[in-house]
């Protein structure tokens, strides 16, 4: 079955403790993307991959990295979380931003107390 | 660059019709639409490209002025199924990043 996978899906931490949320497609899409989504501000692009290796900002990646070292992973990384952080976060990939159809992973809702 | 979706919100009875406005202050090259449902991931619905091509659900249309920059979701006959949030989304002129709208939450009651 096609699909973007993402892990945890659920995860309570604290201020400052290093986490990674991992996102798997088994779709060979080029195209990959970590959203955050906040109520009232819609979904916002943190960061996107156009392949191995390529990455670069979107929209607020503040605070984040990320890493493409194979083509069907895009792990999400906080290396010091803070409460403004406390969002759900969105994998998403697609063989192209524009004229293809993203498809998104279930979700990740991340809690820094 | 993020589109501006409107209305914020809206309420329907089944079998009403409904329209839904995304616009854009940059150029656009082509509109996304998506729907969430509560507690799910966006699913896609369509793409309007330049030009008037466009893929995706059978049931639902959509226009894309290019010209005024904006598109517009039409959702007729609607049920209960409708109810959700409706995405627009843009890519960035350099064609790479992408830009969704703040969404308009639909609810379609009995």
């Amino acid at each position: 079955e096609a699909q973007v996978t993402q892990n945890p899906r659920y995860l309570i931490t604290v201020t400052g403790k290093k986490l990674t949320v991992t996102c798997s497609q088994n779709m060979n899409h080029e195209y990959m993307s970590w959203y955050r989504q906040d109520p009232g501000l819609g979904l916002r692009q943190i960061y996107y991959s156009m392949n191995v290796e390529v990455t670069d900002k979107g929209d607020v990646p503040e605070g984040y990295k990320v890493s493409r070292k194979e083509k069907r992973n895009f792990p999400l990384i906080l290396e010091s979380p803070s409460p403004n952080q406390t969002s759900l976060y969105f994998c998403a990939s697609s063989h192209g931003p524009g004229y293809n159809e993203q498809f998104f992973g279930p979700g990740t809702r991340l809690t820094v107390l | 660059q993020q589109p501006v979706q409107s209305p914020q919100a809206v309420i329907l009875r089944e079998g009403e019709d409904a329209v839904i406005n995304c616009s854009s202050s940059k150029a656009l090259y082509s509109v996304h639409w998506y729907r969430q449902k509560h507690g799910e991931a966006p699913v896609f619905l369509m793409i309007l490209l330049k030009g008037g091509e466009q893929k995706g659900h059978e049931k639902i249309s959509a226009s894309f002025n290019e010209k005024k920059q904006q598109s517009s979701l039409y959702l007729t006959a609607s049920q209960l199924s409708y109810s959700g949030t409706y995405f627009c989304g843009t890519e960035a002129h350099t064609g790479n990043q992408f830009y969704f709208g703040t969404g308009t939450s639909l609810t379609v009651i009995p």
